[in-house]
């Protein structure tokens, strides 16, 4: 069964300050996502990483895949208000499961950023 | 193009009493999905449809819960009866092909709260 883990649960962080995300999941993958979530509001796409070494970069989130060693990061570069949220991760399993498609969730981080 | 659309937003039953949630997924979208996420929780697949035949519902409580996707399209879930611990927001998502890469797109969600 995939396992997917996220660290920390909860990141109380200053404006202009730098942190990780840090996503590990339990079986071979090919695909992860990241979300965003407000509160009360649905999931907003942030990434998809299709394969090992990938790395996207809207504003200031980076996020990377490492499938070899089934981590996946989300960095925050120079944090404002504005990126206050819960990120989850969710990893597709995808052609290596043998099964359909779909994501299993990580715990999610509640990111806190204070001025 | 449209997102995908659920009803109600919200809904307040009391315990033992049934309930539905409807979804409409993006036109053309082949997949469909329903997520119960509980508060502080990542969600949770309960039930996937590949058109209108059921692909995954491994962990959808069978004994409370059914859900059907009538012509491939529209999706009902439906609890019954509701228990104090169904109280969750039940999240509705489309994917039009994995080969794609174009993820997931989730709707805005129904909260249930059960009392």
């Amino acid at each position: 069964e995939l396992k997917v883990e996220q660290n920390p649960l909860f990141l109380s962080m200053q404006e202009g300050k730098n942190y990780t995300i840090y996503c590990n999941y339990s079986t071979t993958s090919d695909r992860l996502y990241w979300y965003r979530q407000d509160p009360g509001k649905s999931l907003e796409s942030l990434f998809v990483l299709l394969s090992n070494g990938a790395v996207k970069q809207e504003g200031r989130l980076m996020a990377s895949l490492d499938t070899k060693a089934r981590l996946s990061t989300l960095h925050i570069t120079a944090a404002v208000h504005d990126l206050s949220a819960t990120y989850f991760c969710a990893v597709d399993p995808g052609l290596f499961s043998g099964t359909a498609s779909k994501l299993t969730f990580g715990t999610g981080t509640r990111l806190q950023v204070t001025l | 193009e449209a997102g995908v659309a659920q009803s109600p937003r919200y809904k307040i039953i009391e315990k033992r009493q049934s309930v539905a949630f409807w979804c409409n997924p993006i036109s053309g979208h082949a997949t469909l999905y329903w997520y119960q996420q509980i508060l502080g929780q990542g969600p949770k697949l309960l039930i996937q449809f590949q058109n209108n035949g059921v692909v995954d519902d491994s962990q959808l409580p069978k004994d409370r819960f059914s859900a059907e996707r009538l012509k491939g399209v529209d999706s009902t879930l439906k609890i019954q009866p509701a228990k104090l611990e169904d109280s969750a927001v039940y999240l509705c998502a489309s994917s039009l092909d994995r080969g794609t890469g174009t993820g997931y797109t989730f709707g805005s969600g129904t909260r249930l709260t059960v009392v």
